[in-house]
């Protein structure tokens, strides 16, 4: 059955470092998503992109945060420059269509935990 | 704004027991509601979403859930806890279709 892969499993970085977090959505799915779920707490929303421009966006997703589909397969996450509430299980998820009509399928996570 | 709560972040029931996992909504456009479970070490899975059709759904693993507009609910209930229920359930409700908000989550714990 195909998944939604994302590496790497676990990240550790320094305050201010930058990092990119990398997702495979599965291959004939059009939208796409990153969820973000600090420990303890809500599953939250930062972004959804379709046809390769963000078409929704949380509070949560301020200039520090960028995606990007480089390729035609990876969809990543990029934070420019670390903070300590950044450490959080960052998932990926994708849709063939709207998540309304199709199902939204989750990576597995990656944790990042910033020192 | 949309937001979910469930009530109880922890819950256990005896294999064979009914299950029941709350979930109240607030929304202020038409919900569409759904219920994700989340293995350890694995991503969220859909269980079943309510999208305006019949408020009763049902979904994978014997689960189902209905939705109760006059209550603002969405509680999962599946009639016999098996093992392999074991698991974190999330709720969630979306206005849009594309921004979904989650709850806190529950953790189920099924005691043999």
């Amino acid at each position: 059955e195909p998944e939604v892969t994302q590496t790497p499993s676990h990240q550790v970085t320094q305050m201010g470092q930058e990092v990119i977090l990398r997702c495979v959505p599965i291959s004939n799915h059009l939208y796409f998503y990153w969820y973000r779920q600090i420990l303890g707490q809500k599953v939250e929303f930062l972004v959804s992109f379709y046809n390769n421009e963000i078409s929704e966006k949380s509070e949560i997703f301020d200039d520090q945060f960028s995606v990007e589909r480089p390729d035609g397969s990876n969809f990543t996450l990029k934070i420019r420059s670390t903070k300590l509430e950044d450490s959080a299980m960052y998932f990926c998820a994708s849709s063939e269509r709207t998540p309304i009509v199709d199902e939204q399928y989750f990576g597995p996570g990656t944790r990042l935990t910033v020192t | 704004a949309q937001s979910v709560t469930q009530l109880g972040s922890h819950v256990s029931v005896s294999e064979g027991a009914l299950v029941l996992l709350r979930c109240n909504y607030s929304s202020s456009v038409p919900p569409y509601l759904f219920w994700y479970v989340q293995y350890p070490n694995q991503g969220l899975q859909l269980l079943l979403k309510y999208t305006s059709a019949a408020t009763l759904v049902k979904g994978i693993n014997g689960f189902e859930a209905e939705f109760k507009k006059s209550e603002t609910s969405f509680h999962l209930t599946k009639p016999s806890a098996h093992m392999s229920d074991a698991a974190e359930y999330f709720c969630a409700v979306s206005g849009t279709g594309n921004q979904f908000y989650f709850g806190t989550g529950t953790s189920l714990t099924v005691i043999p």
